[in-house]
C-alpha cells in the first residue's frame, strides 16, 4: 500500500531556482494539502486542494504555488526559491474535510542556499 | 492570532508506564482536536481525534480528554512501549483547510 508519494526525498537547491515537489496518492481522496514543517514551529499549511481542479490558501502561501489536475497529484511549487524555504516538506490528503485524519507521505527535505 | 501549543517539549517514561502529553489551545470555537505522532524522518501519523462535543474518547492504549472549561487537551498512552518513542502533536481545527498544529512533544521510552 503506497499511501502518499513523494518525490525527491531530498533537494539541494540554489536560491532564485526553480523547483517542484511531487506528491501522488493511490487512495482517491478528495482533499489534498501540502505543509512545511520547522523545528519549533509545527505544521503549517501552505495550501489546499478539497477537489480536483481547486485549490486554496493556506497559513503560508506566500511563494508557493500549486495546481490540482486530477484527484491523485498535487505538485507543489517554488517560482523562485529563498533560504527561508529550507524546511521539510510535507504532502497529505485526507477523504474528506470535516475531520482531523490525514494521511501524510514521507517528506522531502529542501535546502535552499 | 490564537494559536495551539504545549506544555512540555519533552517527555521520558520508563516502559511499561503510563504517559501523558499535555496540549494548550486558545480557539474555544474548533470543532475538533486531533493527535498524531511522528516517528524520526517519517511523517505524521494520526493517532486519535476528538469532538468538541465531547470530553473523553479511548482507542487501542490511547485516551484522548478534552477539557474545554481550561482549553486543555491530553493524550494518554497505557502501558508505554519503546515502539512509542516519537513526536507527538495535538492539532486543532473547525475543517481541514484551517487546522493548526503545535509545536510537538518529544516522548523517550526508556527500557
Amino acid at each position: 500500500i503506497a499511501g502518499i508519494t513523494q518525490a525527491p526525498t531530498s533537494q539541494i537547491l540554489a536560491a532564485g531556482r526553480r523547483m517542484t515537489l511531487r506528491c501522488t496518492q493511490d487512495m482517491r481522496h478528495n482533499a489534498m494539502y501540502w505543509y512545511r514543517q520547522d523545528l519549533g514551529l509545527g505544521l503549517r499549511l501552505i495550501h489546499y486542494s478539497n477537489t480536483a481542479g481547486t485549490t486554496g490558501k493556506g497559513e503560508v502561501p506566500d511563494g508557493y504555488s500549486v495546481s490540482r489536475a486530477n484527484t491523485d497529484d498535487f505538485p507543489l511549487t517554488l517560482a523562485s526559491a529563498v533560504p527561508s524555504q529550507t524546511s521539510v516538506y510535507f504532502c497529505a490528503s485526507s477523504a474528506q474535510t470535516g475531520t482531523g485524519e490525514l494521511f501524510f507521505g514521507e517528506g522531502s527535505r529542501l535546502t535552499v542556499l | 492570532g490564537e494559536s495551539v501549543g504545549l506544555h512540555l517539549p519533552t517527555l521520558s517514561v520508563q516502559e511499561g508506564d503510563n504517559s501523558i502529553i499535555n496540549c494548550a489551545y486558545s480557539n474555544s470555537a474548533s470543532d475538533y482536536f486531533i493527535w498524531y505522532k511522528q516517528e524520526s524522518g517519517k511523517g505524521p501519523q494520526f493517532i486519535i481525534d476528538i469532538r468538541s462535543n465531547m470530553d473523553k474518547r479511548q482507542g487501542q492504549r490511547v485516551t484522548v480528554l478534552l477539557n474545554k472549561t481550561v482549553k486543555h487537551l491530553s493524550l494518554q498512552i497505557a502501558a508505554t512501549q519503546p515502539g512509542d518513542s516519537a513526536v507527538y502533536f495535538c492539532a486543532e481545527g473547525y475543517n481541514n483547510n484551517d487546522m493548526r498544529f503545535g509545536a510537538g512533544t518529544r516522548l523517550t521510552v526508556k527500557p
